[in-house]
């Protein structure tokens, strides 16, 4: 009954191949996001999706494209990875998206490229 | 840029020992929040302050807000082994628009029993 989810926990692939990466709230929130903890630990928002809807796409690059098919899953997905995307995502939700909610977090996939 | 800073960036103690770890920010907040992650997993929610509160208790954890300093402080009382995790400070900056939290680096904490 985790509340929420993301899969794959590691994933371990070669520069250049497109992965995905899955997350999957059942807390019935209506925000989802996506976090990136680099090696010095330094946690930063990537996107955030309120009801399917992107609100935030901080400054990363095209190759990452989120995709929220409803509210309970927000999947994350990388082109043409390069090794400066080795890091841990994290998935996050909050139950209505306003700013200073508290946040429940995935317990992140680590992502190591090659 | 990172809005939240914590100091130290590691601290080590004994059980049973009090931990202080402190957050400095750098804007206006409308609130603080305090997180705890353990070695290979996602950050949990601990405690939230809001900018008019001063002090705030949960259990063994005790959190001060200084916002004419720009600063916050965690105290774990009678520490465990069980409390060695990251701990990292959030803040929900005035005027951010829809920006969700910003988290500092964290302070990596070891408890030895």
């Amino acid at each position: 009954d985790t509340a929420v989810s993301q899969t794959p926990k590691y994933l371990v692939t070669q520069m250049g191949n497109d992965k995905s990466i899955k997350c999957e709230q059942n807390l019935g929130h209506d925000t989802m996001y996506w976090y990136k903890q680099d090696s010095k630990k330094f946690l930063k928002i990537m996107f955030s999706y309120n009801n399917k809807e992107l609100i935030i796409n901080e400054t990363v690059p095209n190759r990452f494209s989120p995709k929220s098919p409803d509210k309970a899953h927000l999947n994350l997905h990388i082109n043409s990875l390069e090794l400066g995307d080795s890091a841990v995502y994290f998935c996050a939700s909050s139950q209505v998206g306003t700013p200073g909610e508290k946040l429940f977090f995935g317990s992140g996939t680590q992502l190591s490229v090659l | 840029s990172q809005q939240g800073e914590e100091d130290p960036q590691a601290l080590s103690i004994q059980e049973g020992e009090n931990a202080t770890m402190n957050c400095s920010y750098k804007t206006s907040i409308n609130n603080l929040q305090w997180y705890r992650q353990n070695s290979g997993r996602g950050l949990v929610h601990l405690i939230l302050i809001r900018s008019n509160e001063r002090e705030k208790h949960s259990g063994r954890l005790r959190v001060t807000l200084d916002t004419s300093k720009k600063s916050s402080s965690l105290l774990i009382t009678a520490s465990r082994a069980a409390d060695t995790a990251s701990y990292f400070c959030a803040t929900d900056a005035v005027g951010s628009g829809n920006t969700p939290l910003v988290f500092g680096k964290g302070t990596r904490l070891s408890v030895i029993a």
